[in-house]
């Protein structure tokens, strides 16, 4: 089992629609980051989390340590934000683990 | 302006070649880092270096080995490469404790 799932491994909305991802992950972390990866390959860092909430234009991504869990979050979506979304924990001694990714496809 | 860039884009080797991926970074960063994604998409970071000290080394064979001639460079240098090492890498740097890692456009690498 992954220390670090994340659901759904795909998903189809239609342009603007509310999206939410998930990860949970099992290990003790000091930080979450949410990864976007384009259809072309490059990737993009879009949070860095290690309590409570950010909010970055219509991304909001929300951690909740108790639960070990996070969400991204994205609002009035569009068909640019396809891509997918990669959840990673760094531990406790500095190395990383990473989500399998979400693929988000949204449809104008 | 490209703020992190690897060469080369793809490389096609052999077998039991040596072979070096650079990367270079123009934004004043202190930390870079070296990432392997492969042909299932799973990311797994290999290095990250700070102020040319070597903070993270996850279990990666040592036929891989950062080299770092100055603080906007991390080149990968790879021996004795096998099919298995086929893969995108790709090259990032941040700020100590920031949000952003800025990751470079990848290189992928076929081992024939």
């Amino acid at each position: 089992k992954n220390e670090v799932e994340q659901s759904p491994q795909n998903l189809t909305a239609q342009e603007g629609e509310f999206i939410t991802i998930n990860c949970s992950y099992s290990v003790g972390i000091s930080a979450l980051h949410w990864l976007q990866q384009h259809p072309g390959g490059g990737i993009v860092s879009l949070f860095m989390l290690s309590s409570g909430k950010k909010k970055h234009g219509r991304l909001i991504a929300t951690i909740n340590i108790q639960e070990k869990h996070s969400s991204l979050h994205i609002t009035a979506s569009h068909p640019r934000d396809s891509a997918v979304y990669i959840c990673a924990v760094t531990g406790n001694n500095n190395d990383m683990r990473f989500g399998a990714g979400t693929r988000l496809t949204v449809k104008p | 302006d490209t703020a992190v860039s690897q060469t080369p884009k793809y490389l096609v080797t052999q077998m039991g070649n040596d072979k070096s991926i650079k990367c270079e970074q123009n934004l004043g960063h202190d930390t870079m880092y070296w990432y392997k994604q492969d042909s299932k998409k799973f990311l797994k970071i290999m290095f990250s270096y700070n102020n040319k000290e070597l903070i993270i080394n996850e279990t990666v064979p040592n036929r891989f080995s950062p080299k770092s001639p100055d603080k906007a460079h991390l080149n990968l240098h790879i021996n004795s490469l096998e099919l298995g090492d086929s893969a995108v890498y790709f090259c990032a740097s941040s700020l100590p404790h920031t949000d952003t890692q800025y990751f470079g456009p990848g290189t992928r690498l076929t081992v024939l």
